[in-house]
C-alpha cells in the first residue's frame, strides 16, 4: 500500500536552512507536494513537483526529488520564526482518475532564536 | 475571493448520536475532497467528488460514514451512531480539476469530539 514517511520534529536556529525529508513507497506517484499547516489554520500548499523533475526552486524554497530512492526534501533558506508550522509531504497519482492525496504524518518545524 | 468554508467549526456530540458536517467549496471548483486528521492516523483521505458523483467510497472508515454533494457545490459528510474513535478534525478541500497538478484548497476543518 501507499505510505509516506517523515520525521516528526525538526529544530533549527533562526537564519539557518531547514531541510525536511520525506520518503514514499508508491513508485507510480505522479505529483509530490509540500503543504504547510500553521497553528489553528488550514493546510496551505507550498509547492509541488512533477515526478519527471528532480528540482524545483521558488524563492526561499527548494524541492529536491530522488525518484530512484523515492526521497523528497524541502529546503527552506534563511528560516524565520514565521516558518514555524507543521510541514506535510503528500503524493498523488493521476492515472486518468482522481485520487486524494496521501499525506505523511507531518514534520513539526521548531525555530530557535 | 472566498475560500473553502466548513461548518460547524467545532462539534461536541455524545456517543451514538448522528452528526452532519458541511463543506462549501470555492465557486467553480468541480472536485471536492474529504479528509480526516487525527493524532494517531495523521491525515487520511476519505472520499472525493467529481461534480455530484463519488465513484470510490472505499476510503470511508465504516458504513456509518456517508457523504453527498448536491448541485456540484455544497457537500455534507454524515456520521451515524458516532463512536469515540470518530473524534478528529474533518477537512474539506476543493480544486478546479481532478488530481495533480490542480491545487487542493483546504478549509479550516470541523473539530469533532465524541464524548
Amino acid at each position: 500500500g501507499e505510505d509516506v514517511e517523515q520525521s516528526l520534529f525538526l529544530s533549527v536556529r533562526e537564519g539557518d536552512s531547514s531541510v525536511i525529508n520525506c520518503t514514499y513507497t508508491d513508485s507510480s506517484s505522479t505529483y509530490l507536494y509540500w503543504y504547510k499547516q500553521e497553528p489553528g489554520a488550514g493546510l496551505q500548499l507550498l509547492t509541488y513537483i512533477f515526478s519527471n523533475m528532480d528540482m524545483k526552486q521558488d524563492q526561499r524554497l527548494t524541492v529536491l526529488l530522488n525518484k530512484k530512492d523515492k526521497h523528497l526534501s524541502l529546503r527552506i533558506a534563511d528560516t524565520q520564526t514565521g516558518d514555524s508550522a507543521i510541514y506535510f509531504c503528500a503524493e498523488s497519482y493521476s492515472g486518468g482518475g482522481a485520487d486524494g492525496l496521501t499525506f505523511g504524518k507531518g514534520t513539526h518545524l521548531i525555530i530557535q532564536p | 475571493g472566498a475560500g473553502v468554508s466548513q461548518s460547524p467549526s467545532n462539534k461536541v456530540t455524545e456517543k451514538g448520536k448522528d452528526v452532519e458536517l458541511r463543506c462549501d467549496p470555492i465557486s467553480g471548483h468541480t472536485a471536492l475532497y474529504w479528509y480526516r486528521q487525527s493524532l494517531g492516523q495523521g491525515l487520511e483521505f476519505l472520499i472525493y467528488f467529481q461534480g455530484n458523483s463519488a465513484p470510490d467510497k472505499s476510503g470511508l472508515p465504516s458504513d456509518r460514514f456517508s457523504a453527498e454533494r448536491t448541485g456540484g457545490s455544497v457537500s455534507t459528510l454524515t456520521i451515524q451512531r458516532t463512536q469515540q474513535e470518530d473524534s478528529a478534525v474533518y477537512l474539506c478541500a476543493s480544486s478546479l480539476g481532478l488530481g495533480g497538478p490542480y491545487e487542493q484548497y483546504f478549509g479550516p476543518g470541523t473539530r469533532l469530539t465524541v464524548t
